[in-house]
């Protein structure tokens, strides 16, 4: 079963909106990292954050980060056309070499 | 650097074919995965491998071998193709163990394999 769950699966918003998406996971870690594919390409890394951090920020993107109850969150403020990608977290647990993807959200901005 | 590249970009197998996927990467990074994207399943890891002669299995490794005999490739061996197997395979690299070294995840772009 895949450690990592985004939510929603799907999401459309105005350009100019805000974009919010969640992943929550089953076990320890010691980092989360999300990442986003434009249609047909490869994962781009995106951000990463730490077990003992709460919230990190990169341009317009903040993730934050729940340990106790296993979860994440990445907004995406201002959101551009340029955005309209799908977005997948993912995690490595504490004790293994294994990173395992969600299933991502699937993210449109409308013009 | 070239990062991570993936060969061939699209491939077509009959059943029952064997074939060999190929990765390599000059960042000289310790760890490197194989994935199979499907639509609607996300990601999921078939092998991956933390070092040089080390390799181990994912969550859907069955029908696939891997070998990593250097720290630059880790090719992906399709024993016998079976329709099941056509999906979108990425190889993907960071530097030493992800969960230790909190180091992100280069990808390749993928190959398109479609077995018939």
């Amino acid at each position: 079963s895949q450690q990592g769950e985004e939510d929603p699966q799907a999401l459309s918003i105005q350009e100019g909106e805000n974009a919010t998406m969640n992943c929550s996971y089953k076990t320890s870690i010691n980092n989360l990292q999300w990442y986003r594919q434009n249609s047909g390409r490869g994962l781009v890394h995106l951000i990463l954050i730490r077990s003992n951090e709460r919230e990190k920020h990169s341009g317009r993107l903040r993730v934050t980060l729940d340990t106790s109850k296993k979860s994440s969150s990445l907004l995406i403020t201002a959101s551009r056309a340029a955005d309209t990608a799908s977005y997948f977290c993912a995690t490595g647990a504490s004790s293994a070499s294994k990173i395992i993807f969600g299933s991502g959200t699937r993210l449109s901005i409308r013009p | 650097n070239a990062g991570v590249t993936q060969t061939p970009k699209f491939q077509v197998l009959k059943t029952g074919q064997s074939m060999t996927l190929q990765c390599a990467q000059d960042m000289n990074h310790e760890y490197m995965s194989w994935y199979r994207q499907d639509p609607g399943m996300g990601l999921r890891l078939i092998h991956y491998s933390v070092g040089a002669g080390i390799t181990d299995q994912g969550e859907v490794p069955n029908g696939y071998n891997v070998s990593r005999s250097t720290t630059e490739d880790f090719p992906l061996r399709l024993l016998s193709a079976a329709p099941s197997q056509t999906s979108v395979y990425f190889c993907a690299s960071s530097y030493g163990k992800f969960s230790s070294y909190n180091s992100p995840l280069h990808f390749g772009n993928g190959t398109r394999l479609t077995v018939t």
